[in-house]
């Protein structure tokens, strides 16, 4: 079943409000990471975050790590139209193979009405 | 510009058909994979390889097959034992955990 939970799943908000998409896994993760998908295009890598109650800072986006490494947020202030897209959380877990992989979260779509 | 290259960016199957996805990085990246992406659905992993010769089933590997006879190409074979084979499909590499880098995609449909 699946791993990794986000919410929510779609969030419409007027230019300027801000932003929150949580992400909560079933089991510690040594590290989480966050992707960026525009429509039409592809995952791009954000940032990695691997202690916890880790913060950092992209300009107007804030990353947080829990203290239990169970889950994470990102938190964009004041959003801007060049925002719009799906946020994904991914953490490494065992798959069928033999090694940990990243596992993806579902995403949080998120449109910025201008 | 290093990156990855993947082809075609759309491709129709017939029924029953097999078709393969192309995915050429050089970015000297060891690890290579696969990931399909369905409608309001997260990316679910196919077929991984950490190494030439090498590579591991994901989560869905049912109705897939791969090769990894170079470092730099990692091909998907989409088979007719895939019953729902349309979809977005991303290709992947990296060195470590640390920040996949992702192609463009293939959008797959079948006709």
């Amino acid at each position: 079943g699946q791993q990794v939970m986000q919410i929510p799943q779609y969030q419409h908000v007027q230019e300027g409000e801000d932003f929150t998409t949580y992400c909560n896994s079933s089991t510690t993760l040594s590290n989480i990471q966050w992707y960026k998908q525009r429509p039409g295009g592809h995952p791009v890598f954000l940032i990695q975050l691997v202690k916890s109650g880790e913060v950092k800072k992209q300009k107007r986006l804030t990353f947080q790590f829990g203290e239990a490494k169970k889950n994470s947020s990102l938190h964009i202030t004041a959003t801007q139209t060049t925002d719009v897209g799906t946020y994904f959380c991914a953490g490494p877990y065992l798959s069928s193979g033999s090694a940990r992989q990243l596992t993806f979260g579902s995403g949080t779509q998120l449109t910025v009405l201008p | 510009d290093g990156g990855i290259t993947q082809s075609p960016k759309y491709l129709f199957r017939k029924e029953g058909q097999n078709v393969t996805l192309s995915c050429e990085q050089n970015l000297n990246h060891d690890a290579m994979y696969w990931y399909r992406q369905d409608p309001g659905q997260g990316l679910r992993l196919i077929y991984y390889s950490q190494i030439v010769n090498d590579f591991q089933k994901g989560d869905i590997a049912e109705g897939y097959s791969v090769s990894r006879e170079k470092k730099e190409s990692f091909p998907l074979t989409v088979t007719s034992a895939q019953k729902n084979p349309t979809a977005f499909y991303l290709c992947a590499s990296s060195n470590s955990y640390y920040g996949y880098t992702f192609g463009s995609g293939t959008r797959l449909t079948v006709v």
